[in-house]
């Protein structure tokens, strides 16, 4: 069946370093991918999404490219700050969304 | 108030009380779903409701019972709860679109506790 597989966690940087966190999924057709986040406290936040291979979703500096041939969708961002200690997740699908586990990130000053 | 919004944030409940959660949107949706997150397991969708008719109810079990008398509201009444039901219930919306659904836009959560 359709799944998400997230690197595990948690990831702790410190600012100013450069993050990816990977993401593969598999799936029956093509589906959209996304990344959402998750602050404390709060609900789940889209960051950014694609809809078709090769497309590049990019927000607040994260980057993330649909890659078919390796059915994969790995955030990236250059340069972490304190600010984006959150739980990140990773999901395809559209009307039915299937998420990764989460992963935990903290960024010390 | 603006997107989704979830009341209560926090509820405690023993296993024989009954409750319920609300979730409005106010985004002129016409899809909304319940999650539950819980400790280290993925989202788990509960229910799909699309134009206020369930579409998806992945096995729930019946000590959950939604409604969505419209589509700006829904809600998850909860009944004879097991502690093991303890979780942030999750609620999001979205619109469907040319057969499809946008992305979805998820309220703060009810965090749950089951005495």
């Amino acid at each position: 069946g359709d799944s998400v597989t997230q690197m595990e966690g948690p990831v702790t940087l410190s600012e100013e370093a450069f993050l990816t966190i990977n993401c593969t999924y598999t799936a029956t057709g093509y589906p959209s991918l996304f990344w959402y986040v998750q602050y404390p406290g709060e609900g789940l936040q889209l960051l950014l999404k694609a809809t078709k291979a090769d497309d590049k979703g990019s927000n607040k500096g994260f980057e993330a490219t649909y890659r078919k041939e390796t059915t994969s969708f790995h955030l990236e961002k250059g340069s972490v700050q304190v600010s984006d200690s959150a739980v990140y997740f990773c999901a395809q699908g559209a009307q039915k969304l299937v998420f990764g586990q989460g992963t935990r990130l903290t960024i010390n000053p | 108030e603006t997107g989704v919004t979830q009341t209560p944030r926090h509820l405690v409940m023993g296993m024989t009380n009954k409750k319920s959660l609300k979730c409005e949107q106010h985004l002129g949706h016409n899809a909304m779903y319940w999650y539950k997150q819980s400790a280290k397991k993925p989202l788990e969708l509960m229910f799909v409701y699309s134009l206020e008719e369930r579409v998806e109810n992945n096995s729930v079990p019946s000590r959950f019972s939604p409604e969505c008398p419209n589509s700006s509201h829904l809600f998850l009444h909860l009944h004879t709860l097991q502690p093991e039901d303890s979780a942030l219930y999750l609620c999001a919306s979205s619109q469907l679109a040319g057969g499809g659904y946008n992305e979805q836009f998820f309220g703060p959560g009810t965090r749950l506790t089951v005495l």
